[in-house]
C-alpha cells in the first residue's frame, strides 16, 4: 500500500497557523480529490477533521482547513489553541492499491 | 448516535489466532464499507483490511494478506477480523472504522489491543 509523506512535527505558539503538508504521487493525491485528514489526541482513536479535500464535517471548528495542490495536500490550523496539540493523519484514495496513509504529524503548541 | 465497540483483544503467543469483534450501533451496518486500521505501539495508523456492505468484496494489505480474513454480519450489528499466524510485528491497537466513501473514516471505535508475545 502507497505511503504519504508527512513532516514528523510542526509547532506554533496560541494564536498562530500551523501548516501540514502531505505529499503522494499522481496515482493518489494527484489524481483524486478523496484526500482526508483525522486529528488523534494520545490514548484516543483517531477523529475525522477534513474529507474530500477541503470539507469539514459538523461539529469541527473552521479554524481547520484543507487544501491540495498538485501531489501534495495540506492541513492548516488557524488561531492555534491547546486543545489542537495531538498527532494528525493524512489518507488518499489510490488507484490500484485504494488507499494511501501518510506516517503522521505530531504537532506541538508551544 | 453511532457507536462503534470493538473487543477480542488479547495476549497470544507467536504463531497463534485470534478474532476481533465491532459491535456497530446507531446506522444500518449493510450501507457501509468498513474498515480495520491498527496502530502499533508509538507508531502510525496502517490500514488493515476493507469489506463492503453486503460483503461481497473484500481488500487486505499485503502485510497480513493470506493470514487475515475479514467479515460481517449485518443482521447482528458486527464486523469481524479473523487473524491467523500472528507474530509480534502485528501487536497493535485495532480500530474499526465506518467507510463511508473512498476513506472518508467517520467514525471510529475506542480499539482494542492485540500483544503477540511468548
Amino acid at each position: 500500500q502507497s505511503a504519504l509523506t508527512q513532516p514528523p512535527s510542526a509547532s506554533g505558539s496560541p494564536g498562530q497557523s500551523v501548516t501540514i503538508s502531505c505529499t503522494g504521487t499522481s496515482s493518489d493525491i494527484g489524481d483524486y480529490n478523496y484526500v482526508s485528514w483525522y486529528q488523534q489526541h494520545p490514548g484516543k482513536a483517531p477523529k475525522l477533521m477534513i474529507y474530500e479535500v477541503t470539507k469539514r464535517p459538523s461539529g469541527v471548528p473552521d479554524r481547520f482547513s484543507g487544501s491540495k495542490s498538485g501531489n501534495t495536500a495540506s492541513l492548516t490550523v488557524s488561531g492555534l489553541q491547546a486543545e489542537d496539540e495531538a498527532d494528525y493523519y493524512c489518507i488518499s484514495y489510490a488507484a490500484g492499491t485504494h488507499v494511501a496513509l501518510g506516517g503522521g504529524t505530531k504537532v506541538t503548541v508551544l | 448516535e453511532v457507536l462503534l465497540v470493538e473487543s477480542g483483544g488479547a495476549l497470544v503467543q507467536p504463531g497463534g489466532s485470534l478474532r476481533l469483534s465491532c459491535a456497530a450501533s446507531g446506522f444500518t451496518l449493510s450501507d457501509y464499507w468498513m474498515t480495520w486500521v491498527r496502530q502499533a505501539p508509538g507508531k502510525g495508523l496502517e490500514w488493515v483490511a476493507n469489506i463492503k456492505g453486503d460483503g461481497s468484496d473484500t481488500g487486505y494489505a499485503d502485510s497480513v494478506k493470506g493470514r487475515f480474513s475479514i467479515s460481517r454480519d449485518n443482521a447482528k450489528n458486527s464486523l469481524y477480523l479473523q487473524m491467523n499466524s500472528l507474530s509480534a510485528e502485528d501487536t497493535a491497537v485495532y480500530y474499526c472504522a465506518r467507510n463511508d466513501d473512498y476513506y472518508k473514516l467517520s467514525y471510529w471505535g475506542q480499539g482494542t489491543l492485540v500483544t503477540v508475545s511468548s
